[in-house]
């Protein structure tokens, strides 16, 4: 069975940094590739990247590139999510999910984001 | 970047009745790269459908998916009490990468 499980909540400081975890199970981790979504309070979800567990290529949205850094740790099969210069509206729950393993224009087929993490609520306050 | 905008923002119906969500793209996307999520309050999203009319694993046949270039649409047959959710569509492009819509609110009228 297939599970996502991403780290704890924090509580962060405007110009600080976070880095959230997601601990994958169940499946092969170098096979496919995680997606990084956050969701602010009462709003819509937001792609922030996409990382590959097979040769960790990356794609940053444009919104967080030069703040985000996606990383993959395969010997525990989990992923990261580091976020610096941390400001208000960063505020927002983020959820890993899994993707494939190349982006979806190189991939044989793309079949979605099929399992998701429980989130982990992170707050930027002073 | 493409924008997804999907209508209505608001949907209110009762149990057993037909939905129908849309999700209208500022430009053509590739129905390989189109999704749908179903998302309840303080849960995860759900994958329901990718490729615009697959399903995914464990979902009810009651969800279809259908459309291509700019127009799409999720279609619950019979709602049942715990279709009231969040739905979003997601596109594909190769820059900048995924993008969702805002979401409609299915609710019990």
């Amino acid at each position: 069975q297939v599970h996502l499980v991403q780290s704890g909540a924090e509580v962060k400081k405007p110009g600080a940094s976070v880095k959230v975890s997601c601990k994958a199970s169940g499946y092969t981790f170098t096979s496919y590739g995680i997606s990084w979504v956050r969701q602010a309070p009462g709003q819509g979800l937001e792609w922030m990247g996409w990382i590959s567990a097979y040769n960790g290529n990356t794609n940053y949205a444009q919104k967080v590139q030069g703040r985000v850094t996606m990383t993959t740790d395969t010997s525990t099969s989990t992923a990261y999510m580091e976020l610096r210069s941390l400001r208000s509206d960063d505020t927002a729950v983020y959820y890993c999910a899994r993707d494939s393993m190349y982006p979806p224009v190189y991939s044989s087929r793309w079949y979605g984001f099929d399992y998701w993490g429980q989130g982990t609520l992170v707050t930027v306050s002073s | 970047e493409i924008v997804l905008t999907q209508s209505p923002g608001t949907l209110s119906l009762s149990p057993g009745e037909r939905a129908t969500l849309s999700c209208r793209a500022s430009q053509s996307v590739t129905s390989s790269y189109l999704a749908w999520y179903q998302q309840k309050p303080g849960q995860a999203p759900r994958l329901l459908i990718y490729g615009a009319s697959s399903r995914a694993t464990g979902i009810p046949d009651r969800f279809s998916g259908s459309g291509s270039g700019t127009d799409f649409t999720l279609t619950i047959s019979r709602l049942e009490p715990e279709d009231f959710a969040v739905y979003y569509c997601q596109q594909y492009g190769s820059s900048p990468g995924y993008s969702f819509g805002q979401g409609t609110k299915l609710e019990i009228k």
